[in-house]
């Protein structure tokens, strides 16, 4: 089984400032064939189903502005949040739909400094 | 409005039954495959079952197997979740989730509660 691991566990970052959380698998989630890596981010807040950000680790969902970007490749894997606006105050979780089981980090945590 | 609403979940005795369904609407169900996904209560997200599209494949977590069983009814665009010999570590928040290739709509999930 892929294990994500996601750091921090939780982060706090001023109004304007970047934020960026990272995530690792325990083994490539890197598809040959396509040149596509299965690794998805979301965005959760509080009594809130989870929300699709980031797909294909760097393919943003439509509607999603902007400041969220991700990058990386392989096993390492990271969101940024530009410029962190106040509704950005959520849970960020990473996902492997590389195989199944399908896997999730354990969430980072992101408040405002 | 591409919409998922999930239903029929309860308070349960260890050892019981429940049987989750989630309605889909604003998408042509049949072309997707679907998901079940929970959360127990202050705890991470964690993948329960996979389903295909025509109903022909199915996956599922080590921890749920033999005891969940996924099913989807493409006719009332609607997904399910039977759930046997429920144990207090399957309390959590279910999902079901649209799945493309990964998650890309959720509904607003449906409570399990397993305890005497």
């Amino acid at each position: 089984d892929i294990v994500m691991t996601q750091s921090p566990d939780s982060l706090a970052v001023s109004l304007g400032e970047r934020a960026t959380i990272n995530c690792k698998s325990s083994q490539s989630v890197l598809y040959s064939s396509n040149n596509k890596n299965y690794l998805t981010w979301y965005q959760q807040k509080p009594g809130q189903p989870p929300k699709l950000l980031i797909y294909w680790a760097s393919t943003r969902e439509s509607g999603v502005p902007d400041r969220f970007s991700g990058s990386g490749s392989g096993t390492d894997f990271t969101l940024t949040i530009s410029s962190l606006q106040a509704e950005d105050v959520a849970v960020y979780y990473c996902q492997q739909y590389y195989t199944t089981p399908y896997s999730f980090g354990q969430g980072t945590k992101l408040e405002i400094k | 409005e591409v919409q998922l609403v999930e239903s029929g979940g309860d308070l349960v005795q260890p050892g019981g039954s429940l049987r989750l369904s989630c309605a889909a609407s604003g998408f042509t169900f049949s072309y997707y495959g679907m998901s079940w996904v929970r959360q127990a209560p202050g705890k991470g997200l964690e993948w329960v079952a996979n389903i295909k599209q025509d109903g022909s494949e199915k996956y599922y977590v080590d921890s749920v197997k033999g005891r969940f069983t996924i099913s989807r009814d493409n006719a009332e665009n609607s997904l399910y979740l039977q759930m046997n010999g429920l144990r207090a570590e399957d309390t959590a928040v279910y999902y079901c989730a649209r799945r493309p290739s990964t998650f890309d709509i959720w509904g607003q999930g449906t409570m399990v509660t397993v305890s005497s």
